[in-house]
Formats: C-alpha cells, sequence, structure tokens
C-alpha cells in the first residue's frame, strides 16, 4: 500500500533558523507530493507540491525536492520565523485517483 | 479562500445520538472528502465523492455514512455516536485531476461525544 512517514516532532527552533522535515514514501506506482500546513484552529493549506522526479516546489520561502531515489520529499526553509509555527503534513496522491495519503504531521515551534 | 463552509464548528453529543455534519462548497468541484483528525494518526480519509450520488468509502469508514444529493453538499452522519468518534472532521474539495489535483480544506468541526 501508499504511505507517508515524517519526522516526529515537536521540531524547536530559535527565529532566523534552517528548518528541515524530512518525509519519505512509499508507493505502489508513481505519486505526486505535497506539502500542507495547518496553522492552530484552522483547516490546512497548500504549502507546494512537485508532480514528477526531481521538480522543486516552492512558496513563501519553503521548498522541497522530489527524489525518486531516495523516495524523500524534505521540506527546507532557510531562515523561519515565529509565524511559521504550525504543524505539516507531507501527502501524496497516486496517479488516476484523487485520495491524498497524508503523514501524521510535525509540529514547527519557533521562538523569538 | 475555497468556498468551503462547515456546519457546526463544535459540538458535544451523548453516546448512541445520532450526528450530522454539513460541508457546503460554491467552487462547484466534483470531488468532496471527509477526513478525521486525532493526535498521533494524521489525518484520516473517511469517506469521498466523485459525483452526486456517487461516493466510496476511505480508510476509516466504519460507523459512518455520507450523502451527496447535490453538488455543493456532502453530509456526513454518524448513526449513533461512540466516544471513539471524539475528533475534528475536515471537509475537503477537489476538481478531481488525478496525480496533479489540490485539495481544499474547510475550518474543521470539533466534535466531542460523551
Amino acid at each position: 500500500g501508499n504511505s507517508v512517514t515524517q519526522m516526529e516532532g515537536p521540531v524547536t527552533l530559535s527565529e532566523e533558523a534552517f528548518l528541515t522535515i524530512n518525509c519519505t514514501y512509499t508507493a505502489t506506482g508513481y505519486p505526486s507530493l505535497f506539502w500542507y500546513v495547518q496553522y492552530p484552529g484552522e483547516g490546512l493549506q497548500l504549502l507546494l507540491k512537485a508532480t514528477k522526479a526531481d521538480d522543486k516546489g516552492s512558496n513563501k520561502g519553503f521548498e522541497a525536492t522530489y527524489r525518486k531515489e531516495t523516495t524523500s520529499f524534505h521540506l527546507e526553509k532557510g531562515s523561519v520565523q515565529v509565524s511559521d509555527s504550525a504543524v505539516y503534513f507531507c501527502a501524496l496522491i497516486i496517479g488516476g485517483y484523487s485520495t491524498l495519503t497524508f503523514g501524521k504531521g510535525t509540529m514547527l515551534l519557533v521562538s523569538p | 479562500d475555497a468556498g468551503i463552509t462547515q456546519s457546526p464548528r463544535h459540538k458535544v453529543t451523548e453516546t448512541g445520538t445520532p450526528v450530522t455534519l454539513r460541508c457546503h462548497q460554491t467552487e462547484n468541484h466534483r470531488y468532496m472528502y471527509w477526513y478525521r483528525q486525532d493526535p498521533g494518526h494524521g489525518l484520516r480519509l473517511i469517506h469521498y465523492s466523485y459525483g452526486v450520488k456517487d461516493t466510496d468509502k476511505g480508510e476509516v469508514s466504519d460507523g459512518y455514512s455520507v450523502s451527496r444529493s447535490k453538488t455543493e453538499d456532502f453530509l456526513l452522519t454518524l448513526e449513533s455516536a461512540t466516544s471513539s468518534q471524539t475528533s475534528v472532521y475536515f471537509c475537503a474539495i477537489s476538481e478531481g485531476r488525478g496525480h496533479t489535483d489540490t485539495q481544499y480544506f474547510g475550518p474543521g468541526t470539533r466534535l466531542t461525544v460523551l
């Protein structure tokens, strides 16, 4: 079956630190990969996505590169802000279907 | 922001009572989904719909039923609520473009079953 594994949190950083949240996947097919973000008390929002190998998704200073050889889609940001504090979810869709498989989420806490 | 509303936003009910949650969209998207979010589990798909009267089960469908009589509305029903169904429920919509699809999420409904 399909599955997504994320690093466990919380990840605690100081403002302006470098962020990496690891995500690896198992898929019976060729997936598209997504990062969603959930701010406190809100629903999920799409942060970025990549639909084929070596694609780089980027948004709001966050980046992730689709690595087929390592089945990974790690999220990075060069300098985090307090406002980035949220829960981040990695997810995949297999071609031909429209149902997402989510990881368990990683909480990020950024302190001033 | 995608036009998705969920009602109610909060509900407290007792074990054994029926509960219906409503998702309403103004985007005319083909696909609609119901997820539950629980600590340590992330989001898990309950049911989804790929058109009016067309629905299918997700990963955790036991104890839940759904209906979609109009494009804009997707109802989730707990026929007899149990404490294990205490959770935050999210509705999502998408155009149904397969592997390039983006899902848009509603604000959630917090359900407590006593």
